[in-house]
This record gives structure tokens, sequence and C-alpha cells, in this order.
């Protein structure tokens, strides 16, 4: 099961901000670096942010990110159709040796 | 420009086996560190292993340890996920992904194959 809690949907009307959140805890989020993925119906995740809020390049500037003890955040500016997909955060978990995923935010543009 | 291509997925019997497979391209394969992740239909995304690109360090998700086993072939450029004694909870797209970073505390999946799908089932 998921060990990175986000809320199950989000939604904004076009040209609006939408945040993201991502709790964890300090086996992961609070002692390691997170990422975010974007993944649209029908295709593999693609990576939209790594080492907590660096964008890999060819990424908008829309999309950033942040981090604070045990949470992290991906906000998406000047949304557009375009960014309706499912995002999800992930980090590696020291306690379980392993690399945890988000539950998962479904992002509708109105 | 990297290539991630998976392979072997199909339809097997609660209890059965099945090897995926993943071939890359596009980049030095020896020195990256890879890893599957999985997802259920209509569900989120799963980890479920990794390996070191020696081979020598492997980690295992709980709810597949000792059933699954991660191996790879760096003379073929081929990544391997033996999946034993499944379940149908087992029924997931199978993606392999390659990790970039500087350790396993902050690796990151860069680049993702488009999946394959596994289905348990009577």
């Amino acid at each position: 099961q998921s060990v990175l809690t986000q809320p199950p949907s989000a939604s904004g009307t076009p040209g609006q901000r939408v945040t993201i959140s991502c709790s964890g805890s300090s086996s992961n989020i609070g002692s390691n670096t997170v990422m975010w993925y974007q993944q649209l119906p029908g295709t593999a995740p693609k990576l939209l942010i790594y080492s907590n809020d660096q964008r890999p390049s060819g990424v908008p500037d829309r999309f950033s990110a942040s981090k604070s003890d045990t949470s992290a955040s991906l906000a998406i500016s000047g949304l557009q159709s375009e960014d309706e997909a499912d995002y999800y955060c992930a980090a590696w978990d020291g306690s379980l040796s392993a690399h945890v995923f988000g539950t998962g935010t479904e992002v509708t543009v109105l | 420009e990297v290539q991630l291509l998976e392979s072997g997925g199909g339809l097997v019997q609660p209890g059965g086996s099945l090897r995926i497979s993943c071939a890359a391209s596009g980049f030095t394969f020896r020195t990256y560190a890879m890893s599957w992740v999985r997802q259920a239909p209509g569900k989120g995304l799963e980890w479920v292993s990794a390996i070191s690109g020696s081979g020598r360090t492997t980690y295992y998700a709980d709810s597949v340890k000792g059933r699954f086993t991660v191996s790879r072939d760096n003379s073929e450029n081929t990544l391997y996920l033996q999946v034993n004694s499944l379940r149908a909870e087992d029924t997931a797209i199978y993606y392999c992904a390659k990790y970039r970073g500087p350790h396993w505390d902050q690796y990151y999946f860069d680049s993702w194959g488009q999946g394959a799908l596994v289905t348990v089932s009577s």
C-alpha cells in the first residue's frame, strides 16, 4: 500500500493555480528527496520534478515543487487543459529500503 | 535517446509463473540502477523492485518479497523480473524504469518503458 498520502482529486479553471500536497514521514520525505510524476491516461508516467524542486529539461516552468519537513507539494500555475492527468509523488524510504509512491491525485481542468 | 521495451506479459493462472523482460538502449546500461513499478487496473503506482548497475544489490517491496526476483544481463542490456506464485492481486501493468541520481536515497526514475500487462486469472 501507499506510504505517501495525497488528496484524491484537485481541480481548477484554465489559468488558475492548483496545488497538490504529499504527506509522508521522517523515514521517507523527512530524510530523502522527493520526485513528482505526471501520468496522462493510457500512458507511462513522466518525470516532472526531481530532487525536491528540480525540473528536467522540457518540463514547463508552470510546474514547481517544494518540500518542508515530512511534506511536499506540487504547484501548477496557469493551468491548461493538457494538464489533466494523474500526479504522483515518490521518495526513498530508508526504513523500508524501498521507493514509495503517493496515493495519486487526479487533476481536472474545469 | 533512451528506450525501454518490456515484453513477456500475458495471462497466467493463479500460482503460475512468468518472466518479464525489459530491453534497454540509448544509454550505458551497466552503469545505471533499474527498477520495476506496477499499476493495477484503475489504481495507483506501486514500486516493486530495484537492482543496482552491477546486479549485486537488490530491493523488493514486502508485497512481492520471496515471490519475485529481479536480475539483469549487462551483456545483453536487458532487465528481468521473474514472477512466481502469482495471485490475482498481482494483475497489473509492469513498467521498467531507469534510475538516475547519486545514491539510492536520491534516485529518481528518469525514463520509463511502455509497460507489460500481466493478468492473473483462471
